[in-house]
């Protein structure tokens, strides 16, 4: 089945302690993009690669760090959480198709720092 | 300015009816929208998709856009209580590598 799979579906942390949150897809797809969920704030894009080894920031990306090291991968890594990086994290990816990017998302990952 | 500015609703309509949501832009140079449907607690799962002006139909759903006014809806004929969700409304935009989003409508269709 083609899917995007993020893991952990909940996570419960504390402010400084580094993180992952993991995002993989099966589909051969050459995007990949992060987005976090806020009440009022909508989607909001933290980072998004083009390709392995290609990544570029978003609208949100202080506190965020990414890697493509590999097609199908796209982590998400806050090196020192803080309690406003409090919210729902979607993966997405996308082929590159012209008529441009129709993502697909992962189940989502709801992250409480405190 | 918002890129992507939706009404945030909640939009009622009785069952039955037509559902009409609307989301203008800001950035003149994009060329691709697409609408999404999020149901409480799950994720954006894409509904249509709109790269010319005038109407595309998907069966009860009709996208609808207007470049010169900046302007994207969304049509839903005969709403069901299953069609009530949030719609977000999303943009090609940052030269074709960046898909921004409006806050969403959360679309209610009541017995």
């Amino acid at each position: 089945e083609a899917q995007v799979t993020q893991n952990p579906r909940y996570l419960i942390t504390v402010t400084g302690k580094k993180l992952t949150v993991t995002c993989s897809q099966n589909m051969n797809h050459e995007y990949m993009s992060w987005y976090r969920q806020d009440p009022g704030l909508g989607l909001r894009q933290i980072y998004y690669s083009m390709n392995v080894e290609v990544t570029d920031k978003g609208d949100v990306p202080e506190g965020y760090k990414v890697s493509r090291k590999e097609k199908r991968n796209f982590p998400l890594i806050l090196e020192s959480p803080s309690p406003n990086q409090t919210s729902l994290y979607f993966c997405a990816s996308s082929s590159d198709g012209d008529r441009g990017l129709r993502y697909t998302f992962g189940s989502g990952t709801r992250l409480t720092v405190v | 300015q918002k890129e992507v500015e939706q009404n945030s609703g909640p939009l009622s309509v009785p069952e039955g009816a037509i559902a009409s949501l609307n989301c203008t832009y800001s950035d003149r140079g994009s060329q691709s929208f697409f609408w999404y449907r999020q149901y409480s607690g799950k994720s954006p799962e894409l509904i249509m998709s709109i790269y010319s002006n005038g109407d595309k139909e998907d069966g009860r759903f009709t996208a609808q856009l207007n470049k010169a006014s900046q302007y994207v809806s969304l049509l839903i004929r005969d709403s069901q209580p299953s069609d009530s969700a949030t719609y977000l409304c999303a943009a090609l935009t940052g030269g074709g590598n960046k898909l921004t989003f409006g806050t969403g409508t959360q679309l209610k269709v009541e017995l």
